[in-house]
C-alpha cells in the first residue's frame, strides 16, 4: 500500500501557535499532497509538492518532503480558529500507472481562539 | 472557481434496495473518480474512470457497484444492492488534463443504508 498515514491524529493549540502534521508514506511517489476537509464536507486542495522538491510555501503553509524517509510535514503557521479542520495527505503513485490518489487517514486540527 | 457538483445531498435507502450518486465533474475535466468516508474514517479510494473505462478499482469496488459517464457531463456511481455497511460519505472527484495535479471534489452524497 502506498497510503500516506498522518500523526498526530488529533492536535489542539491555541490560536496564534503553529500547527505541524507529519506524514509517511510506504511506496515511491510522483507527488504529494495535502488537503483540508471542513466537517461534512468535500476536501479542499491545499498544496502539492513534487517528488524532487523538497520544501514548498503557500501563504502560511509550509510543507516538506523528504523522499529517503517517505515523509512529509505540513506546518500551519501563525494559526487561526478558522484553521480547524481535519488535514489529510494524498500520494499519487509513482510506477503504478493509472491515476488514483491515496488518502491517509488525517489529522483532527482544533484549534481554540 | 469552477466546481464538482453531486446530487443528491443526502440519500436515504432501504438495505437490498439500488442507489444512483450523481456528479457533474468540471467540464474539461478527464480523470474521474468515486471515494467513500465512513463517518469519521479515512478517505478511500473506490475507482478511477477514464477515457470511457475503469482505469483502477479498489477492493472495496464489488460487482455491486458500477460507475457510468452516460452523456458526456455526468458521472454516475450506482450500487446494485446496498448494504448497511455502505452508508458513508461518497465523494465524486474530478482533476484536469495530465493527471497527477490536484483533485477537484465535489461536497458529496451522504448515503444511509436502514
Amino acid at each position: 500500500s502506498q497510503q500516506g498515514e498522518e500523526d498526530p491524529q488529533a492536535l489542539s493549540i491555541q490560536e496564534g501557535e503553529n500547527a505541524t502534521m507529519n506524514c509517511s508514506y510506504k511506496t515511491s511517489i510522483n507527488n504529494l499532497q495535502w488537503y483540508r476537509q471542513n466537517s461534512g464536507r468535500g476536501l479542499v486542495h491545499l498544496i502539492l509538492i513534487r517528488s524532487n522538491e523538497r520544501e514548498k510555501h503557500s501563504g502560511r503553509l509550509r510543507v516538506t518532503l523528504d523522499t529517503s524517509k517517505k515523509s512529509s510535514s505540513l506546518l500551519i503557521t501563525a494559526s487561526r480558529a478558522a484553521d480547524t479542520a481535519s488535514y489529510f495527505c494524498a500520494t499519487d503513485g509513482g510506477n503504478t500507472g493509472g491515476f488514483k490518489t491515496i488518502f491517509g487517514a488525517g489529522t483532527r486540527l482544533f484549534v481554540k481562539a | 472557481e469552477p466546481e464538482v457538483t453531486q446530487t443528491p445531498s443526502h440519500q436515504v435507502t432501504q438495505m437490498g434496495q439500488e442507489v444512483i450518486l450523481r456528479c457533474v465533474p468540471i467540464s474539461n475535466h478527464l480523470y474521474f473518480y468515486w471515494y467513500r468516508q465512513i463517518l469519521g474514517q479515512k478517505v478511500e479510494f473506490l475507482v478511477s474512470f477514464y477515457n470511457n473505462e475503469i482505469s483502477e478499482k479498489s477492493e472495496i469496488f464489488d460487482d455491486q457497484f458500477s460507475v457510468e459517464r452516460p452523456d458526456g457531463s455526468n458521472f454516475t456511481l450506482k450500487i446494485r444492492s446496498t448494504k448497511l455497511e455502505d452508508s458513508a460519505m461518497y465523494f465524486c472527484a474530478s482533476r484536469a488534463t495530465g493527471g497527477r495535479e490536484k483533485l477537484f471534489f465535489g461536497s458529496g452524497t451522504q448515503l444511509s443504508v436502514l
